[in-house]
């Protein structure tokens, strides 16, 4: 069965501290990985990742992907209060049209 | 542009009781989903609509759920009579690209609530 699993559950650090936060896979037919940021309501779309090793970066946020490894990571540095949200990862297949969720981590940054 | 918007943003039932959500997907996407998440779970895959065709419905529940898409433009998901497990959040979420195979960027409502009592 695919699954995607997401560490740690949560986080809480102040801010300005660097985070990473993980994301492996066992899917067949791997095609992308996504990440989103979900605060109070919808998610929104932080990354899409289809290849290994190339760094995506968007401000203070960045991700890679290692589909030796099958994993994801989520780098956040500087981070600000702004950042608090639950960080989704999730996985296409080019079995069907269907996303595969990891359950998410939940990240607290204190002031 | 408006994003995708779903109504209400919360419902609170009670159990045997029917509720009816509805998806207003951004208007051009022909890629229409519904999601669900548990509290404390993954969010779950509960079907795909392109227009008014049902792509895949393999995640819905069972058939007290029903997802319509008259027309192709916005969409409900029925759930008659509902149960205590159904609580959780639906999200709806559309996307542009077609065939729907490039669905990896979805555009997400803010979802909706739901309690079963």
């Amino acid at each position: 069965e695919d699954k995607v699993v997401q560490s740690p559950l949560s986080l809480v650090v102040h801010e300005g501290d660097t985070v990473t936060l993980n994301c492996s896979y066992e899917v067949t037919n791997f095609r992308s990985l996504l990440w989103y940021k979900q605060e109070k309501k919808a998610p929104t779309f932080l990354f899409m990742l289809t290849s290994s090793g190339i760094e995506k970066k968007s401000g203070r946020l960045s991700s890679i992907l290692d589909k030796k490894e099958l994993f994801s990571i989520l780098n956040i540095t500087a981070t600000q209060t702004g950042d608090s949200a639950v960080y989704l990862c999730a996985v296409g297949t080019d079995s069907n049209y269907q996303l595969i969720w990891g359950a998410g981590t939940k990240l607290i940054i204190k002031p | 542009e408006a994003g995708v918007t779903q109504f209400p943003s919360h419902s609170v039932i009670e159990k045997g009781q029917t509720v009816t959500l509805r998806c207003d997907p951004i208007s051009g996407h022909d890629n229409l989903y519904w999601y669900r998440r548990v509290m404390g779970k993954e969010i779950k895959f509960l079907l795909h609509f392109v227009k008014e065709s049902k792509q895949d419905e393999s995640g819905m529940p069972n058939n007290r759920f029903l997802a319509e898409r008259t027309g192709g433009t916005y969409s409900t998901l029925k759930v008659q009579p509902a149960e205590l497990e159904d609580s959780g959040v639906y999200f709806c979420a559309s996307s542009q690209d077609f065939p729907p195979r490039t669905n990896e960027k979805l555009f997400f409502g803010s979802g909706t609530q739901l309690s079963v009592l």
